[in-house]
């Protein structure tokens, strides 16, 4: 399958540094999304990027795409404590039944200390 | 305000006793789908639905049943739960296919453990 892989797997950094987190996968895809999900709650959508864009930016986040290396990276600027969460990449792509799939990387684990 | 909404959140149970976990979303989207969440695995996939009476399987069908009788909802059924179906569970939806972008809304997921 087109798994995601996050890396690093876990980041421990202070308040008002930066935080990236990079995502590569497999096989060719339409979009790749960026969603974050606080300890034991619900996944939320963060930001989209689609293949024909390389970088995007909302707020404090911002994406790049590099659809040669199948690559992709999060840039989370100014951290606060309340940032604490794990992210997870996610890619679209089509299975072989010509429905889509959405694929899940295993996550990052980022804390932000005060 | 829109919402996917899954019940039980926990439940501990035994081997072999069938429950159903149902969901609900109030937006009136096509997709929706289950995922389980395990650690050092991520989301997986279970299955999905791209409208009433059209379910298919995901990448860890295994042991698991769906419905979509109507398009509100979307219930995840186990016959005959084991240990290994332990994990944390996630219903979401979204208006059509993700391949076009829809963001994907998440339920609040369900603990599961079966002993």
């Amino acid at each position: 399958s087109q798994q995601g892989e996050e890396d690093p797997q876990a980041l421990s950094i202070q308040e008002g540094e930066n935080a990236t987190m990079n995502c590569s996968y497999k096989t060719s895809i339409n979009n790749l999304q960026w969603y974050r999900q606080n300890s034991g709650r619900g996944l939320v959508h963060l930001i989209l990027i689609r293949s024909n864009e390389r970088e995007k930016h909302s707020g404090r986040l911002r994406v790049t795409l590099d659809t040669s290396k199948k690559s992709s990276s999060l840039l989370i600027t100014a951290s606060r404590a309340a940032d604490t969460a794990s992210y997870f990449c996610a890619t679209a792509g089509f299975m072989n039944t010509g429905f889509q799939k959405l694929v899940f990387g295993t996550g990052t684990r980022l804390l932000v200390s005060p | 305000e829109a919402q996917v909404t899954q019940n039980p959140r926990y439940l501990i149970t035994v081997t072999g006793k069938k429950l159903t976990v149902t969901c609900s979303q109030n937006m009136n989207h096509e997709y929706m789908s289950w995922y389980r969440q395990d650690p050092g695995l991520g989301l997986r996939q279970i299955y999905y639905s791209m409208n009433v009476e059209v379910t298919d399987k995901g990448d860890v069908p295994e042991g698991y049943k769906v419905s979509r009788k109507e398009k509100r909802n979307f219930p995840l059924i186990l016959e005959s739960p084991s240990p290994n179906q332990t994990s944390l569970y996630f219903c979401a939806s979204s208006l059509w296919d993700v391949y076009s972008g829809n963001t994907i809304y998440f339920g609040e997921g369900s603990w599961l453990t079966v002993v």
